[in-house]
C-alpha cells in the first residue's frame, strides 16, 4: 500500500536533538492526522488537520509541533523530546466531509506505515 | 470527553475456534469502524457500520451495529493463523466533531 507514506521509518535521536517526521499521502484526501502509539496508549490522537487548518491538539505538549503546508503533506517537528516520548508515531488521512462544497466524506482513515522514534 | 470500551484486551484461541471482540460507547453512535493491525504493521480499514441493527459479513468476519447504536462486535469464525493481530474499533458521534476516536483495541493470538 502506497496511498501514505511515512519517512523515516525509524529514528533514534538524543533529548537535545531537532528532527521532523514526513508524512505525504496521493489519495486526494483532505484530512491529516498524528496518532501516538504506545504499549499503554494504542492509538492516541494528537492532531487533526482539515484542509490545512488544525482542528485539533489533543493537548500534546509543545515539543511536538505540526505543519501542515498543503492537504497532502504534513509534518511533526520534534524537539527537546523525553524518553517516554519513545513510541510508533502514525499518519493517517481521510475525506471529510465538506458543508460548503457539498462533498461527502467516507471518514475512513487510511495509516501510513508509521515511524518508529526512540529517544535516548 | 466520549470514549468506546473495548473488550477483551486480549485473546488466545486454537485455531479453529471462534473469536469475539466487543466495543461499547454510553452515547448513540453516529457510526462505527473497525480495523486490523498485524503485528509490525499499521491499522488498516475493514468495515464501516452506520445503520441500526446493521450486520455485514466478510467471510469469515461478522461485523454488527446494535440496534441502540451504542455497541458493536466483531465475530471471527474458525480463526486462522493469518488473523493474527490488534482489532481496533472507532466510533463517531453526532456532535460535529469529524475526527474518530479509537478502542483500546483487542489483540488475538492464534495458536496452530
Amino acid at each position: 500500500e502506497t496511498g501514505v507514506t511515512q519517512t523515516p521509518r525509524h529514528l533514534v535521536m538524543g533529548m537535545t536533538n531537532k528532527k521532523s517526521l514526513k508524512c505525504e499521502q496521493h489519495l486526494g484526501h483532505n484530512a491529516m492526522y498524528w496518532y501516538k502509539q504506545s504499549a499503554k496508549k494504542p492509538l492516541e490522537l494528537m492532531f487533526v488537520y482539515n484542509f490545512k487548518e488544525q482542528t485539533e491538539n489533543n493537548s500534546v505538549p509543545s515539543r511536538f509541533s505540526p505543519e501542515c503546508p498543503n492537504s497532502s503533506h504534513l509534518f511533526l517537528h520534534l524537539h527537546t523530546l523525553q524518553p517516554e516520548d519513545s513510541a510508533l508515531y502514525l499518519c493517517a488521512s481521510s475525506q471529510e466531509s465538506s458543508y460548503s462544497s457539498g462533498r461527502a466524506g467516507s471518514d475512513t482513515q487510511y495509516f501510513g506505515p508509521g515511524t518508529r522514534l526512540t529517544v535516548l | 470527553g466520549q470514549q468506546v470500551m473495548q473488550i477483551p484486551q486480549y485473546q488466545h484461541v486454537q485455531e479453529g475456534e471462534d473469536f469475539t471482540t466487543y466495543c461499547n460507547s454510553s452515547t448513540t453512535l453516529s457510526n462505527i469502524q473497525w480495523y486490523k493491525q498485524r503485528p509490525g504493521g499499521h491499522p488498516v480499514f475493514l468495515i464501516q457500520l452506520v445503520k441500526s441493527g446493521e450486520v455485514k459479513k466478510q467471510k469469515r468476519l461478522t461485523f454488527q451495529f446494535g440496534e441502540a447504536k451504542k455497541n458493536s462486535s466483531l465475530h471471527i469464525t474458525a480463526t486462522q493463523t493469518t488473523d493474527v493481530g490488534t482489532y481496533f474499533c472507532a466510533g463517531m458521534w453526532n456532535t460535529g466533531r469529524r475526527a474518530l476516536t479509537f478502542g483500546s483495541g483487542t489483540r488475538l493470538q492464534v495458536q496452530p
